[in-house]
């Protein structure tokens, strides 16, 4: 069965300082790869979504950016993190073989930009 | 591009009554419609899904209808029991080139014994 593995858990970072979180995923193959994020008591943002190697479409315009080295890795990076890009990060996926499949999460990584 | 309304934003609920959060688009392309449950600090999880050929489907005391016509579709849960309480994201996929995800913004559901 799939699996999608983000890290880390918890993150408390200054603001102007750098920013990575890591998605892997195992169990499956060229899936469809997304990075929601979700402020406290509000609805899922998408941020980026991937359907390959390489290629990336970014939702909103901000401070953030992805990249898709491996076919199961999807990175979200930022240069200088603000206030407002604390929140929840949830990595997800589905299936890209199939014209409609559920989008499955990861655990997600809590952020505080202090 | 997609739009998806989700209605009530709030819903409190006796435990044994029914709960039926339901949900708008915009979009008439849009042909895969699941719905989330995500409760506190925990990621979304898919509960139950209807595609654009059916009408209905039921999951023991979850279910979902699908009106293609009017664009809306609802989630329906009877009995409700204290741990259906959590927050419930419909969505709405729109087929092409990629499955195109558009959330609702979800429905706090408060069941109380």
């Amino acid at each position: 069965s799939q699996t999608i593995h983000q890290w880390p858990a918890t993150l408390v970072q200054p603001v102007g300082s750098p920013l990575s979180l890591e998605c892997t995923v195992e169990g499956t193959s060229n899936p469809n790869l997304y990075w929601y994020r979700q402020a406290a008591g509000r609805g899922l943002q998408l941020l980026f979504y991937s359907v390959g190697i390489g290629q990336i479409s970014s939702e909103v315009p901000q401070n953030l950016s992805a990249s898709r080295p491996q076919d199961r890795q999807f990175i979200l990076s930022s240069k200088k993190l603000l206030l407002s890009d604390s929140g929840f990060y949830l990595c997800a996926l589905n299936q890209n073989d199939r014209f409609n499949s559920p989008l499955h999460f990861g655990n997600g990584t809590r952020l505080t930009v202090t | 591009g997609e739009n998806v309304e989700q209605h009530p934003s709030t819903l409190s609920v006796q435990e044994g009554d029914s709960a039926v959060i339901k949900c708008t688009y915009s979009d008439s392309a849009s042909n895969y419609f699941p719905w989330y449950k995500q409760e506190l600090g925990k990621r979304p999880q898919l509960i139950i899904d209807i595609r654009s050929n059916v009408g209905e489907k039921k999951d023991q005391r979850i279910a979902v209808t699908l009106n293609k016509t009017a664009k809306h579709f609802s989630l329906h849960i009877t009995e409700t029991q204290p741990e259906d309480s959590a927050v419930y994201f419909c969505a709405v996929h729109v087929s092409g080139g990629y499955q195109k995800v558009t959330f609702g913004i979800g429905t706090k559901l408060q069941v109380i014994p």
